[in-house]
């Protein structure tokens, strides 16, 4: 049921890009992109609701494909403050509990 | 601070003892949530509250850990008997749900508990 993300991991020198993929075995309502530093607590980034939306956030964007229950964030141009544990988070209905990935590090190098 | 605020933020006790943690949200918010988290690894869903209403607890969750959350205010997470096994970090989020949005999530700073 937990939602399943990849890669677990990924380095990045300034300025690079990357792609987060997160995907669930149910049909989805919401996906949530939360971001947590060492010793933080997780931070919000953005909701996609299910209807495909993209968003965006500065440099850091996430699509929503629900007929195949899959979500993607993308680090555009990257700086060093994105590094961190990107999570995401699944919803299957309006009302339903919100669930977490195991999350991917990122490590932004100069 | 109008965050959401959870105490203590460090607790340490011997196996076998009971523990509880609060979890006071964010004055509005009709959502709460408890989570727990191990170094490494992703918010593991505990259990959720929609007001007073307890909606669901982790089938995973062992009758050791009973919530509450009277009058739809603060919240309690409480663990009884505590096994080294419980060691981790205790989250606690809150949000609005409102309509057919689900909202974003407010983490508290967290629970941690070390179990010897």
């Amino acid at each position: 049921q937990q939602p399943v993300q990849s890669p677990q991991a990924v380095i990045l020198r300034e300025g690079e890009d990357a792609v987060i993929n997160c995907s669930s075995s149910k049909a989805l309502y919401s996906v949530h992109w939360y971001r947590q530093k060492h010793g933080e607590a997780p931070v919000f980034l953005m909701i996609l609701l299910k209807g495909g939306e993209q968003k965006g956030h500065e440099k850091i964007s996430a699509s929503f494909n629900e007929k195949k229950q899959q979500s993607s964030l993308y680090l555009t141009a990257s700086q060093l403050s994105y590094s961190g544990t990107y999570f995401c988070g699944m919803t299957t209905d309006s009302w339903g509990k919100l669930q977490f990935g195991a999350g991917t590090q990122v490590v932004v190098t100069p | 601070d109008t965050g959401v605020s959870q105490d203590p933020r460090h607790k340490i006790t011997k196996r076998g003892q009971n523990v509880t943690f609060r979890c006071d949200p964010i004055s509005e918010h009709n959502r709460l949530y408890w989570y727990r988290q191990t170094l490494g690894q992703g918010p593991e869903f505990l259990t959720y509250f929609q007001n007073e209403a307890q909606l669901e607890k982790s089938r995973l969750l062992s009758d050791r850990f009973s919530a509450e959350r009277p009058k739809g205010s603060f919240s309690t997470l409480e663990i009884q008997r505590t096994e080294q096994g419980d060691s981790a970090m205790y989250l606690c989020a809150s949000s609005l749900v409102a309509g057919l949005n689900t909202g974003e999530l407010f983490f508290g700073e967290g629970s941690r508990l070390t179990v010897l």
